[in-house]
């Protein structure tokens, strides 16, 4: 597709299970980051991949998230035993990558939501 | 550790009038500076960017000045619209892009 398409766009769960959001970067970008927002927050750091390098992760607020990206392409973010603190948008942004002064698209975000 | 600070969580302005939205850095390896716009349900989407090297650069109805001395840069808008009300990120890049807290924005017909 033209853009960064996230998904799913929205997802609801129970307090303690595992979520997975999944991102499609625009083609041949390279650099893929993810990003939260909380409620009345910013956008807050979580991890950064750039192509075959060891991802930066850390953005991570604890050891039950954690993001692979296979290929190169797609990226899966997982949340593990979730908590409600957890409830927030979810965005991811992919750059070409690499050659500085770089322009970010970002996807239109997974609300999540624990319960 | 913030290294990106909009101290500003929202600004009021008559349309016609300009809006002047503040942005702060500690970090001094920063070397590109860019403003996103972000509606409600939607992604941010890129507005205006300037490199470390320039102290202005502008398009259109927005303006960002780079003061890097300072550790600040501003976007300005003018003249606004109310099309121009929405949540406004300023990011900076060095190895990877950090963003700061965000303004909203409240443009008034």
């Amino acid at each position: 597709g033209a853009g960064v398409s996230q998904s799913p766009s929205n997802k609801v769960t129970e307090k303690g299970k595992d979520v997975e959001l999944r991102c499609d970067p625009i083609s041949g970008h390279t650099a893929l980051y993810w990003y939260r927002q909380s409620l009345g927050q910013g956008l807050e750091f979580l991890i950064y991949f750039q192509g075959n390098s060891a991802p930066d992760k850390s953005g991570l607020p604890s050891d039950r998230f954690s993001a692979e990206r296979t290929g190169g392409s797609v990226s899966t973010l997982t949340i593990q035993r979730t908590q409600q603190e957890d409830s927030a948008v979810y965005l991811c942004a992919s750059s070409l990558g690499g050659q500085g002064y770089e322009k970010l698209f970002f996807g239109s975000g997974t609300q999540l939501s624990v319960l | 550790d913030q290294q990106v600070k909009q101290n500003s969580p929202s600004l009021s302005v008559q349309e016609g009038r300009i809006s002047i939205l503040n942005c702060d850095y500690t970090n001094s390896m920063f070397d590109y500076f860019l403003w996103y716009k972000k509606y409600p349900a939607e992604g941010p989407t890129f507005l205006i960017s300037i490199s470390s090297i320039k102290d202005k650069n502008e398009d259109g109805r927005f303006t960002v000045f780079l003061n890097k001395s300072a550790k600040h840069l501003s976007l300005h808008i003018v003249p606004s619209q109310p099309g121009d009300s929405a949540v406004y990120f300023c990011a900076a890049q060095g190895f990877k892009t950090i963003f700061g807290a965000g303004t909203r924005l409240f443009v008034k017909a």
